[in-house]
């Protein structure tokens, strides 16, 4: 079964550095893989979806790499504001289904 | 952009009584939904996987009894929590599968949530 980790399970940075969430899955063999961001009580809201066959994908300060041989993808958020505090989770799909990682919480003190 | 719709977003009932939660996707069709069940701080739980025309897939250790699925149409998926008690006091999302308008992927779109609360 497919085992999705995000380390670290929450993350406090002072505003305006960057910084690198982190994505493990432990079955190589995914079609895509998508991050999320989750405002306390909302539901998720889509940043980034990065096919198999591709290595990153970039919109804005947000770029995700994807490295399947390793299992392992990574959202760098540049630039850190106070708006980017929320809880971000990755979820990989394969097999007609998407499988979430646990979460990383994300403070961005002003 | 693809746009799925909860409804209700928060519902406070007695317990014993049902509640129904929907679910639409408003522009696109969705064959596949999914219903996930979120705990305080914690990740998605997928309760179950809505197939349109077809039953429900419920995830181990989820009550097909109790936490009814309907998905009768391509843009519409209902979940009813049957007899809530206030352990079923939680954070309902849904999902809709769709394909990404560039890639042609699989990507999912989500609701807004629903909060239950069962006194």
């Amino acid at each position: 079964k497919q085992e999705v980790t995000q380390i670290p399970a929450a993350l406090s940075v002072p505003e305006g550095e960057n910084l690198v969430l982190n994505c493990s899955f432990t079955d190589s063999a995914i079609y895509n893989l998508q991050w999320f961001r989750q405002d306390p009580g909302k539901g998720l809201t889509s940043l980034l979806l990065i096919q198999s066959s591709q290595r990153e994908q970039t919109s804005g300060r947000l770029n995700a790499s994807l490295d399947k041989s390793s299992g392992r993808s990574t959202l760098y958020i540049a630039a850190s504001q106070p708006g980017d505090s929320a809880t971000y989770l990755c979820a990989v799909w394969r097999v007609g289904q998407f499988y979430f990682g646990t979460g990383t919480s994300l403070t961005v003190i002003p | 952009g693809a746009v799925v719709s909860q409804h209700p977003s928060r519902v406070i009932c007695k317990s014993g009584t049902s509640v129904k939660i929907e679910c639409r996707s408003l522009d696109f069709q969705a064959t596949t939904m999914f219903w996930y069940r979120q705990f305080p701080k914690q990740s998605l739980m997928l309760m179950a996987t809505s197939n349109e025309g077809s039953k429900a897939t419920y995830e181990q250790g989820v009550e097909k009894d109790k936490f009814l699925i309907n998905h009768a149409s391509l843009t519409l998926s209902t979940l009813t929590v049957t007899s809530a008690h206030p352990e079923d006091s939680s954070f309902y999302i849904c999902s809709a599968r769709n394909l990404d308008g560039r890639s042609g992927a699989n990507v999912l779109t989500f609701g807004a949530g629903s909060r239950l609360t069962v006194l």
